[in-house]
């Protein structure tokens, strides 16, 4: 069963980018689309965007702006980069696979563990 | 801008039937999933393409959706079920609904 688990800092300073990666394992990053997706402590979740193997991406309309997603084939990863962090941008930020990028046929399984990022000076 | 809304809590108790609603403008025109999630864990899918369970997701779980309604349904509810419990739906972009948490009494 593939495993996803998420690493970077657990604390980013406002104004600053926030940076993650996520590890695909016990399977192939390919002919998938890879997620993240967050929810702020005590809320909702909440998808931000995702990638397919092949580089194509889709975004979040609300956060299109400060996001940047991208794939490592060669090392199973890929990564979210969010800019101009603020005190609401502090989440458990997910990753997670889905069969498609777009459309009605977007549902996630599996999820990786999740990773607590507060953004505080 | 296109929402999913549900019933901040459903409580039920252990054998019964749970049911948990997830609403939106002609949602029945589009696929809905559903994901549990106890405290402290990741969401885990439990109903996908409206009414499909994945593997290893218990047969008690069910799913449906029409006119503007999408509906999980536990029957024979078990302690194990309480849990926070959320419908997502894909309308421009993904949309995930506020969340159901389910109390077993």
């Amino acid at each position: 069963q593939v495993q996803l688990q998420e690493s970077g800092p657990g604390l980013v300073k406002p104004s600053e980018t926030l940076s993650l990666a996520c590890t695909v394992s016990r399977g192939s990053i390919s002919n998938y689309h890879w997620n993240w997706i967050r929810q702020p402590p005590g809320k909702g979740l909440e998808w931000i965007a995702n990638i397919h193997y092949s580089g194509s991406t889709n975004y979040n309309p609300s956060l299109k702006s400060r996001v940047t997603i991208s794939v490592d084939t060669s090392k199973s990863q890929f990564s979210l980069k969010l800019s101009s962090v603020t005190a609401a941008d502090t989440a458990v930020y997910y990753c997670a696979r889905s069969s498609d990028g777009s459309g009605s046929f977007v549902w996630f399984d599996p999820w990786g563990q999740g990773t607590l990022v507060t953004v505080s000076s | 801008s296109y929402e999913l809304t549900q019933p901040p809590s459903v409580s039920v108790s252990p054998g019964q039937t749970a049911t948990i609603t997830c609403s939106g403008d002609k949602l029945g025109d589009k696929y809905a999933s559903w994901y549990k999630q106890k405290p402290g864990q990741s969401p885990v899918l439990v109903i996908y393409q409206d009414k499909k369970r994945p593997s290893g997701i218990p047969e008690r779980f069910s799913g449906s959706n029409s006119g503007n309604t999408a509906t999980l349904t536990i029957s024979g509810t078990q302690a194990m079920d309480e849990a926070d419990y959320y419908c997502q739906a894909w309308d421009s972009s993904v949309l995930f609904g506020g969340g159901t948490k389910l109390t077993v009494l």
